[in-house]
């Protein structure tokens, strides 16, 4: 079975600072699709980044960025410029692509995000 | 453009009663995904289908839980004869397709949180 590790349970980081969150994962299949989802306060789960494992190239969206690490089955994630809204707990999610994996992710217990200034 | 509604957002049932939970997907979308949030911990996934049929079911409960997407109208997540242990946060998700993955991530509903007393 599919499991996703997220080993940091709360970090921190200063206004403007950068912050990197760790994620591991395990599994058999060759081909599939990793993500990092925000939930503020307000509990919306909502996606931050996606990665499609069969392509090299790190994923990034404007001050979000991945570093995508196949052999080691690492997916980090990486906030520059952090801001305070970007406190929130962050939960790293796998999908696969094979029957029994698709359509349903797998999450980590999540990661809290504290922003001070 | 109304994302994945979930209503109602609080729910509160006295032990023995039935939770019925309901999930309107995003327009457009035929494929909707059920997932459960235990308090501190990540979601996880319940059960997946697409209009009339249950695609996916591996991580319902089997017994008291169960789900229906009719033809017409929301997605239903039926919880009969709650328990304490039923406490948790319900999300809804949908995706235009299966796999949800390329270019189709799931999108979240805001989820609804069950409160058994």
């Amino acid at each position: 079975a599919q499991t996703v590790t997220q080993s940091q349970p709360e970090m921190s980081v200063q206004e403007a600072e950068t912050v990197t969150l760790s994620c591991t994962y395990d599994t058999s299949e060759s081909d599939y699709y990793l993500f990092w989802y925000k939930q503020p306060p307000s509990r919306q789960m909502i996606l931050v980044i996606r990665q499609e494992a069969y392509k090299q190239q790190n994923a990034t969206e404007n001050r979000f960025s991945v570093n995508f690490q196949k052999a080691a089955k690492s997916f980090s994630l990486k906030i520059s410029d952090s801001q305070l809204g970007d406190a929130a707990m962050y939960f790293c999610a796998y999908m696969g692509t094979y029957t029994g994996t698709a359509s349903k992710l797998t999450f980590g217990t999540g990661t809290r995000l504290q922003v001070t200034l | 453009n109304a994302g994945v509604m979930q209503n109602p957002r609080h729910l509160v049932r006295r032990r023995g009663q039935e939770a019925r939970l309901r999930c309107s997907p995003m327009k457009g979308h035929s494929h909707v995904y059920w997932y459960r949030q235990l308090p501190e911990e990540g979601l996880k996934f319940m059960v997946y289908l697409q209009k009339e049929n249950i695609i996916d079911e591996s991580g319902m409960p089997k017994e008291r839980f169960s789900a229906e997407f009719p033809k017409e109208g929301p997605s239903i997540l039926r919880i009969q004869q709650v328990v304490r242990g039923d406490s948790a946060a319900y999300f809804c998700a949908s995706s235009p397709f299966g796999m949800g993955g390329d270019n189709q991530p799931q999108h979240f509903g805001d989820g609804t949180r069950l409160s058994i007393l």
